[in-house]
């Protein structure tokens, strides 16, 4: 069955620090959404990729989706500690009925 | 507008009980899933729905039934709870496949 893996699993970095995690997919995605839960809260949809190769933007947040559809990553530029959470990937299958979503990256911002 | 609401928010069960989580969306969204959360692990996808009348089986459907009589209620039935159940469970609903996810608050189930 489709497997979607995400490295790394924790990422601990100094507030203004750039975070990057990557998302990888063991088959062709039809597409792919990132997801933030911050502790003890719900996931929260943050953008979807459907085009290969496509790259989006939200102020300081680049996502970028793989020529292949197999992999996707989710850039932040100088963190802040408003962006504490975990990050998960949702690869949807050729029917974008599906989302299997990746185990995450938690992400820890030090002041 | 209450988006997705999930009752109940906690429950502790005994093995071997049954129950019902309920979650209902004002939406009008098509899709709805169910995906349960385990600590350091991801959301897996236990059942979704693309429509009422439709349903489909996820990752881990094993030990639960679901129904979508009406587009608006999507509820997960467990059928007889054991310890490898006890989660966090999240309900999901989208008004189509080329839209995002919202999710419920979500419900912390304890099997003991």
């Amino acid at each position: 069955g489709q497997q979607v893996m995400q490295i790394p699993q924790y990422q601990h970095v100094q507030e203004g620090e750039d975070f990057t995690t990557y998302c990888n997919s063991s088959t062709t995605l039809s597409n792919i959404q990132w997801y933030k839960q911050r502790p003890g809260g719900h996931p929260v949809f943050l953008i979807q990729l459907v085009k290969s190769g496509e790259v989006k933007k939200q102020k300081r947040l680049t996502f970028q989706f793989g020529e292949a559809k197999k992999n996707s990553s989710l850039h932040i530029t100088a963190t802040q500690t408003t962006d504490v959470g975990t990050y998960f990937c949702a690869g949807a299958d050729n029917y974008g009925q599906n989302f299997v979503f990746g185990p995450g990256t938690r992400l820890s911002v030090l002041p | 507008n209450a988006g997705v609401t999930q009752t109940p928010k906690f429950q502790v069960l005994k093995t071997g009980q049954s129950m019902t989580l309920q979650c209902a969306q004002d939406m009008n969204h098509e899709y709805m899933s169910w995906y349960r959360q385990d600590p350091g692990m991801g959301l897996r996808l236990i059942h979704y729905s693309v429509g009422a009348g439709i349903t489909d089986q996820g990752e881990v459907p094993n030990g639960y039934n679901v129904s979508r009589s009406t587009t608006e209620d999507f509820p997960l039935r467990l059928l007889s709870a054991a310890p490898s159940q006890t989660s966090v469970y999240f309900c999901a609903s989208s008004p189509g496949q080329t839209y995002g996810y919202t999710f419920g608050s979500g419900t912390r189930l304890t099997v003991v």
